[in-house]
């Protein structure tokens, strides 16, 4: 079945320094979608990246989506001690009446 | 709008025993799925729902079953249960296979 991996699986960072997580799926995938989970919280949608290729930013955050729809990451500039919590990408695994596969997480801790 | 609601909050639960889990959607959702969260394995899929069909289901045995309402409303349930069940099971609900809107999710505890 689809994998959806994401490394790493933990990153520590001084606050004000950068972050990046990657996210790489073992088929194609129609859309990726990025979510973050505070702790104790639950998982809140990001954002959703369609177009092989495309990249948009939130703020300090950008998404990319790979040119082959396999793969993606997010990267944080000058983080901030509110951007603690996991991040995790989650794509349908085919067209159609796919279901979403979330990726294993990179869990962000920052160091004030 | 009101936001995915989940009850209960938590649950304790002893071995061989059966949960239900119930989860209203926001209003206008008629797309239910429940991911179990654990440590160990992260956010595992188990099934989606829309319009009271199961449209997707994920690799769970079949201990773990649900049901969706007219309403939209959605259940889980998980029979015999073991300790390896003990996990946050979250609810999520959206238009369509994008935006996943999650509720606060069950706690439960299997002893």
């Amino acid at each position: 079945g689809q994998q959806v991996m994401q490394i790493p699986q933990y990153q520590h960072v001084q606050e004000g320094e950068d972050f990046t997580t990657y996210c790489n799926s073992s088929t194609t995938l129609s859309n990726i979608q990025w979510y973050k989970q505070r702790p104790g919280g639950h998982p809140v949608f990001l954002i959703q990246l369609v177009k092989s290729g495309e990249v948009k930013k939130q703020k300090r955050l950008t998404f990319q989506f790979g040119e082959a729809k396999k793969n993606s990451s997010l990267h944080i500039t000058a983080t901030q001690t509110t951007d603690v919590g996991t991040y995790f990408c989650a794509g349908p695994s085919n067209f159609g009446n796919e279901k979403l596969t979330f990726g294993t997480g990179t869990r962000l801790t920052i160091i004030p | 709008k009101a936001g995915v609601t989940q009850t209960p909050r938590y649950l304790i639960k002893t071995r061989g025993q059966q949960v239900t889990l119930s989860c209203s959607p926001i209003s206008g959702h008629r797309s239910v799925s429940w991911y179990q969260q654990t440590p160990g394995q992260g956010l595992q899929f188990l099934f989606e729902y829309f319009s009271e069909t199961q449209r997707n289901k994920g690799n769970f045995p079949g201990r773990f079953s649900g049901r969706q309402f007219s309403n939209s409303r959605s259940e889980m349930n998980v029979s015999t249960l073991e300790l390896g069940d003990s996990a946050l099971y979250l609810c999520a609900s959206s238009l369509a296979v994008n935006e996943q809107f999650f509720g606060p999710g069950t706690r439960l505890t299997v002893l």
